[in-house]
């Protein structure tokens, strides 16, 4: 267990409803990360956060996803009118980072893995 | 589009025997990180290789990296069957103020008992 957690773990929904997903990070950590991951591929980077504030979103799929962090803490991942190419695992990732340019490792969730119907 | 890709893809091999993964890469980094993961989990971290650096060690792994060649390997030395998963290269660009991970297609490492 990373410390970093993700609901749901699992998400069956048929295509054109909405689904939203939770990641809770490490307490501390200022930086949350987005993730998508299709099966024999990498993580493919989505979005970012610095504390609350959305810093990178162009790697959005499609204007049908949106995150948001709206206290620096916990943030949301939805995705409105889903289709069966959105099937996918989704990861968070949390970390600190206090300086420009300091290395630092992030921390992944376990994933959600949506199934669109 | 994602950042490096790795080589071989799958690599199969004995208890014991030592195993070698391969990264390239595009653009220049901050740093180089390797991951692994077990299937339908989430990412662990493994090690992290700053560009000024050439070689890291961590236990069991050896890390090397050349930014010229814009490469790295990763070693499992005595490797056993609980060091089967998927490992992922991942770059950080240098960008000002970036720390995305950019990750590789991954290789499938399986350890036979």
């Amino acid at each position: 267990d990373t410390g970093v957690s993700q609901d749901p773990r699992h998400k069956i929904t048929k295509r054109g409803q909405n689904v939203t997903f939770r990641c809770d990070p490490i307490s501390e950590h200022n930086r949350l990360y987005w993730y998508r991951q299709t099966l024999g591929q990498g993580p493919e980077f989505l979005t970012y956060f610095q504390n609350e504030a959305q810093l990178e979103k162009s790697r959005l799929l499609s204007d049908r996803f949106s995150a948001e962090r709206p206290k620096g803490s916990f943030s949301t991942l939805e995705i409105q009118r889903t289709e069966q190419g959105d099937s996918a695992m989704y990861l968070c990732a949390s970390s600190l980072q206090r300086r420009i340019f300091q290395n630092t490792e992030a921390f992944f969730g376990q994933g959600t893995r949506l199934t669109v119907v | 589009s994602q950042q490096g890709e790795e080589d071989p893809q799958a690599l199969s091999i004995q208890e014991g025997e030592n195993a070698t993964m391969n990264c390239s890469y595009k653009t220049s980094i901050n740093n180089l990180q390797w991951y692994r993961q077990n299937s339908g989990r989430g990412l662990v971290h493994l090690i992290l290789i700053r560009s000024n650096e050439r070689e890291k060690h961590s236990g069991r792994l050896r890390v090397t990296l050349d930014t010229s060649k814009k490469s790295s390997s990763l070693l499992i030395t005595a490797s056993r069957a609980a060091d089967t998963a998927s490992y992922f290269c991942a770059t950080v660009p240098f960008k000002r103020g970036a720390n995305n991970l950019f990750f590789g297609t991954g290789t499938r490492l399986t350890v036979i008992p």
